[in-house]
This record gives structure tokens, sequence and C-alpha cells, in this order.
């Protein structure tokens, strides 16, 4: 069985420069989740779906940060403008329900210059 | 306080010792409590859950005391392999379900 498949892995841009990440999560799994991790520090949430809808996003800078889970499969993670600070890992993870545990992609490694 | 603690490390054992970590939580209304596992520059993999009567995999055992607020996860006849860093999960539903990482612990095995 695949498991979650994020896209790109690796990504270098430019400050001020927008960016997109991209994650198809385990099939029949209702919930995903968007982490931040810093070197570190372990993954903090940015935003959670059930289904189509955003639950949970009071951790998500809304003033550059945007999601989207159309017909509540894949989703999209974009950043614009993307600041030096957001240099990170960016990981989607699902879960079959919320409060189950979770699986993780391979996430997107961000380097903001 | 932050609402998940872990002792960062580094544990250093050698291979086939017993190493136990814990995690302390501050919500005690918090309802389920993970361990994740987390390879230099992979993703965190999900190890186990806790469950109020413990929990048991191979060498692996986990628990919980909801009366002192803590998970531990107990490593026995340590492996190579087990190095990694360590994270316990906590989730609640108190003002909204929130799911909390904290920021692990690193164990490495030697030979």
């Amino acid at each position: 069985e695949a498991g979650v498949v994020q896209s790109p892995r690796y990504k270098i841009i430019e400050k001020k420069q927008p960016v997109a990440f991209w994650c198809n999560p385990i099939s029949g799994h209702n919930t995903l989740y968007w982490y931040r991790q810093n070197l570190g520090q372990g993954p903090e949430l940015l935003i959670r779906y059930e289904n189509e809808e955003a639950v949970d996003d009071s951790q998500l800078p809304k003033d550059r940060f945007s999601a989207e889970r159309l017909k509540g499969v894949d989703s999209t993670l974009k950043i614009q403008p993307a600041e030096l600070g957001d240099s990170a890992v960016y990981l989607c993870a699902s879960s079959l329900v919320t409060g189950s545990g979770a699986f993780f992609g391979q996430g997107t490694r961000l380097t903001v210059v | 306080r932050k609402e998940v603690e872990q002792d960062p490390g580094p544990f250093n054992v050698p291979e086939g010792a017993t190493v136990a970590f814990n995690c302390t939580y501050s919500n005690s209304a918090s309802q389920s409590f993970f361990w994740y596992r987390q390879d230099c520059r992979k993703e965190p993999k999900l190890l186990m859950s806790v469950y109020s009567s413990g929990n048991e995999d191979g060498r692996f055992t986990a628990q919980l005391n909801r009366a002192s607020q803590y998970i531990s996860l107990l490593i026995r006849d340590s492996k190579l392999s087990d190095s990694a860093t360590y994270l316990c999960v906590v989730t609640g539903n108190t003002g909204g379900f929130k799911t909390i990482f904290g920021a692990g612990t690193r164990l490495f095995v030697k030979a």
C-alpha cells in the first residue's frame, strides 16, 4: 500500500517568491495534516483537514500561507511571499480519523535564500 | 511550561542495554498518546500507541501514568538500529482538538 506522497522533496527559492507543496494522503484517510518542523524541534501543526474542511488552521500564518484540499483527497500548501524564516521541513501526514495515529510523508525541505 | 516536554538527551547506551524515556504533558484532559521514531533527515514514523493499560511490542514497552501526567518508552536489548530521535505525541479535545509533539529525545546505541 502506498504511503503519504509529497512533492517536491527539496525546494530552494529566493525570499519574496511563492512556493507550493503537494500532498497525496493514504487512500481512505479522512484526516490530513500539514506540519512544519525546524531543526531540533518536533513538528508543529499548521493546518488540519477532516475531509475537505479545514477544521483547525489556528497556527497557519494566514497573511502568507494558504492551503486547500479539494475533493477531500490531495492537498496543497502555498507560501506567498516566502520569508527567510520559512526555511524548514514541511511535512504532510494523514490518519484514518482524527485522533488515530498519523502517517507522514517524506517532507519537503524548503530553503529560502 | 511547555505542553509536552521531553529530555532532549542524548542518551548514549551500549548495545544490549535497556533504556527508558519519559515525556510529561500539562493538560490533564489529554486523551491519546503515541510514540514516534524519527531518523536523521527522515520523516517521523509511528512506533506505537500508548494505552492506559500499557502496550508492549517486542522489545518496546510504552506506559501511561495519568496521575503524574507522563508517558514512558522502554527499550530492552538495544540495537544499533534503535539509534534515532523518539518523539512523544499527546492529543486532546479541550477547546478544540489538538495534537502536540514533544521536541524529541535522541538515542545513540554504540557497539
